[in-house]
Parts: structure tokens; sequence; C-alpha cells
């Protein structure tokens, strides 16, 4: 594709359910990145997949929070017993490795709303 | 830790006023420094990078380590380049990216 993909572009659900958010990154991209975006706010990472490197999982804001990454390719962001301040714009981004690495190509964000 | 602040949430110019949005970083190291931008209904993306050392959309920063800071600006604002613009450090590890909280620019007729 021509670039980062993410789905679903909007998801509503109810306290309590578990939701699954799933990137599919730009395709010899080694690196992958999930930040969220809360209304207002700035982007507050969350996690960080590079190549086969043990992910940098040091912003996942609590255990409900996981994510997931098949080799080199698409990775999911499980969110469990989804809270009502969970409500934000998950964005991923992918980047290259070497000169590039540092520009981060993003996706549109998937739109989580817990009611 | 690393961080990056960006003190104005806001910042409002007129049409051909200069604009410099201000961004100061905290990082013992020697780090790279980003400018990302959104415009309306876009994907954030990449504006430019200190290392590049290059005007883009007339857009120039210049990292200061003494004040460690990399403002962003332009001398003639244009209505055009109202968006969200987000600071960003990388640390010289190699690793993730971490942003500011970002300034949303309008630029007024």
């Amino acid at each position: 594709g021509a670039g980062v993909s993410q789905s679903p572009s909007n998801k509503v659900t109810e306290k309590g359910k578990d939701v699954e958010l799933r990137c599919d990154p730009i395709s010899g991209h080694t690196a992958l990145y999930w930040y969220r975006q809360r209304l207002g706010q700035g982007l507050e990472f969350l996690i960080y997949f590079q190549g086969n490197s043990a992910p940098d999982k040091s912003g996942l804001p609590s255990d409900r929070f996981s994510a997931e990454r098949t080799g080199e390719s698409v990775s999911t962001l499980t969110i469990q017993r989804t809270q009502q301040e969970d409500s934000a714009v998950y964005l991923c981004a992918s980047s290259p490795l070497g000169r590039g690495a540092g520009e981060l190509f993003f996706g549109e964000g998937s739109r989580l709303t817990v009611l | 830790a690393q961080r990056v602040t960006q003190p104005e949430k806001l910042l409002s110019v007129f049409k051909g006023a200069p604009v410099e949005l201000k961004c100061n970083y905290s990082y013992s190291g020697s780090p790279e420094l980003f400018w990302y931008v959104q415009y309306s209904r876009q994907r954030l993306q990449l504006l430019l990078r200190h290392i590049s050392r290059e005007s883009i959309k007339g857009f120039t920063a210049d990292l200061n380590k003494g004040e460690t800071s990399f403002h962003l600006k332009k001398p003639f604002a244009q209505e055009e380049d109202s968006a969200m613009y987000y600071c960003a450090l990388r640390t010289t590890s190699g690793s993730r990216l971490t942003f500011g909280e970002g300034t949303q620019l309008t630029v007024n007729p």
C-alpha cells in the first residue's frame, strides 16, 4: 500500500469491553510505533517495535493495554476492559532503518469512543 | 528521561507577520530534533529535521544546544500554514521519538 493503514477508523464500544486496533505499516519499515492522542492533548507514546528487538513498552498506561507485532508487518493494539478515559485517537506510525530513521510515517488513526 | 516542551498551546498571527513556535527540550546527550505538522483532515507528517538544515515551506529551525531549544520560524506567515505543529526529539540511542504537546497555529487573513 501507499502508506500506513489503520483499522477500524472509528470504534464505539461500551465500558468494560475489549477492543483490538490494527496497523499495517509501510512495507520494509522495521520500526513501528503506537501513540495515543486524547482530545486537545499531544501525542502520548505507548509502545515501539524495532525489528527483532524487545519492544519498548514503557509508555503503556496499564496492564489493560498490550500490543503485538508479527515480524516486520502487522501490529495489533489490544485494550482490555475499556474505560471512558481510554477514549482517544490511536495513531500508528512506521519508520525505516538507516538514513530515513527518525522520519515517522503516520496512519490516519483509529478513533476510539468508550461509552 | 528526555522531555519536549512547547509552551504555547495556541498561537494566532496575521498573514504576512513573522511567526515563531517555541520548543525546548531536556536531554543530556546530543539529540535529533524534528518538527512535525498536521494540517486539517490530514495525517501527521514530517516538516523538517535539524540535521538537514533545510528550509521547508519557508520554515526554518535552528538547534541551540546552549538554550536547549529548537524554535520553528517563518518570516511571513501564510493562511495555509494554519495547522498543529509538534516538536519531537530522538535520542542518540536511536529509539523512540518523544513529542511535545503541540502548538495550534492559526494564521488570520
